[in-house]
């Protein structure tokens, strides 16, 4: 069956770094994979889509890759802010199908 | 608010008890989902509509059961639940060519079942 691993639950870094996220998926190939933030309380909010045939996508401060070789991908946002912490979650998806969704990374940004 | 409205936001409920949950979207997305979000475990994907017409249904309770009346509500009824189900219990909805674009989450509904 699919399976989604988010390898970090925790990762805190310090204001101004690169936080770097990693999203790795077994047993399917899915046709995009999507980000998305998720702060306490609240539903989580789409923040990007990559599609198989792209290697990176950016957005602002945030910058996507997809590696279909690695089966991976990496979610960057650099110069980060306190206001950046929150968990975000991936969603490597086939098409057609409803999103199934990783566990989440939980950043928290220190000033 | 994100465009897709839950409510109540918190619902305590006996296990007896017979609640509904209500989602409601007026952004003309076509299709419309529930997810369970519990302690350490990813979103759970429950029911999928697609133009009204449930389109997935994954091995969920019968005591979970899911309404779609129309293209811009969604229901999860809810009765004789069990404490294991209380949980954070999010809509979602995407528009046509939803591979294309994100889904639109609500706030959630914090469930506690007593």
């Amino acid at each position: 069956s699919q399976k989604i691993e988010q390898n970090s639950e925790a990762l805190n870094i310090q204001e101004g770094k690169t936080a770097t996220l990693t999203c790795n998926y077994t047993n399917y190939s899915p046709a995009y994979l999507q980000w998305y933030r998720q702060d306490p309380g609240r539903g989580p909010v789409f923040l990007l889509l990559i599609r198989e045939n792209e290697k990176e996508k950016r957005k602002e401060r945030l910058k996507v890759t997809f590696d279909t070789t690695l089966k991976q991908s990496l979610f960057h946002i650099t110069a980060s802010q306190p206001a950046d912490s929150a968990t975000y979650l991936c969603a490597p998806a086939r098409a057609g199908t409803a999103l199934i969704f990783g566990k989440g990374t939980t950043l928290s940004v220190s000033s | 608010e994100t465009g897709v409205t839950q409510t109540p936001r918190h619902l305590v409920m006996g296990m007896t008890n017979k609640k509904s949950l209500k989602c409601e979207q007026h952004l003309g997305h076509n299709a419309m989902y529930w997810y369970k979000q519990s302690a350490k475990k990813p979103l759970e994907l429950m029911f999928v509509y697609s133009l009204e017409e449930r389109v997935e249904n994954n091995s969920v309770p019968s005591r979970f059961s899911p309404e779609c009346p129309n293209s811009s509500h969604l229901f999860l009824h809810l009765h004789t639940l069990q404490p294991e189900d209380s949980a954070l219990y999010l809509c979602a909805s995407s528009p046509p060519g939803s591979d294309n674009y994100g889904y639109t989450f609500g706030s959630g509904t914090r469930l506690t079942v007593v």
